[in-house]
């Protein structure tokens, strides 16, 4: 039962342009969602969150969209960094719920 | 200022024997959180701990797989009669749970290879 996906493996942009990573969802009941970054070996680490009563969060060169009607969410990375470079999962959760549903990750290759 | 440790980083172990696997979540931190990653895929939850309330074991895959935690401290993820399915990295992750913050910490994971 995958309800968030991300159906890019991987992507790989030029340093300095946007990087965007897409997440779709099919629970309209999600709350909140969270993009989070993982290094190899290592654990996946905090990017950026969004409520569901907004549709914009921004932190720094990270933006996140959310478009509720389209159970659509994107991560804009501007402008992108070789240090960028890693997988990106998105993440769903239901306010007061405990579990959380990750998709299955997007490798972003940012080329010096 | 510890993060979330886990132990062992990487554990080889033959079909039919049992595992433990150890997490050390951030001091405070009032809910703890186990997932499985398999080779390309994304992070399946395990289980939930929250304080002293029973935990939300609705992920655990089979009767194999259960974990404990000794109040707001460590946790140990136990899977019996291990099978080469359970070869995954599992990892912990912790978070200090309030409305409306739903930020964990995770640690580096524990890589499991069932031969």
């Amino acid at each position: 039962d995958q309800q968030v996906k991300q159906n890019s493996p991987s992507l790989s942009v030029q340093e300095g342009r946007i990087s965007i990573l897409n997440c779709d969802y099919t629970n309209s009941m999600f709350d909140y969602f969270l993009w989070y970054k993982k290094y190899p070996a290592e654990g996946p680490t905090f990017l950026i969150s969004i409520s569901s009563i907004k549709d914009k969060n921004e932190d720094g060169r990270f933006t996140v969209f959310l478009n509720k009607s389209a159970k659509h969410l994107s991560l804009h990375i501007v402008p992108s960094q070789p240090g960028d470079s890693a997988v990106y999962f998105c993440a769903a959760v239901r306010d007061n719920f405990n579990k959380f549903y990750f998709g299955s990750g997007t490798k972003l290759n940012v080329k010096p | 200022g510890a993060g979330v440790s886990q132990s062992p980083s990487n554990k080889v172990t033959e079909k039919g024997k049992d595992v433990e696997l150890r997490c050390d979540p951030i001091s405070g931190h009032t809910a703890l959180y186990w997932y499985r990653q398999r080779l390309g895929q994304g992070l399946e939850f395990l289980i939930y701990f929250q304080g002293n309330s029973a935990p939300d074991k609705s992920g655990l895959p089979s009767d194999r797989f259960s974990a404990e935690r000794t109040g707001e401290s460590v946790s140990t993820l136990t899977i019996q009669r291990t099978q080469q399915e359970d070869s995954a990295v599992y990892l912990c992750a912790s978070s200090f749970q309030s409305t409306g913050t739903y930020e964990q910490y995770f640690g580096p994971g524990t890589r499991l290879t069932v031969t």
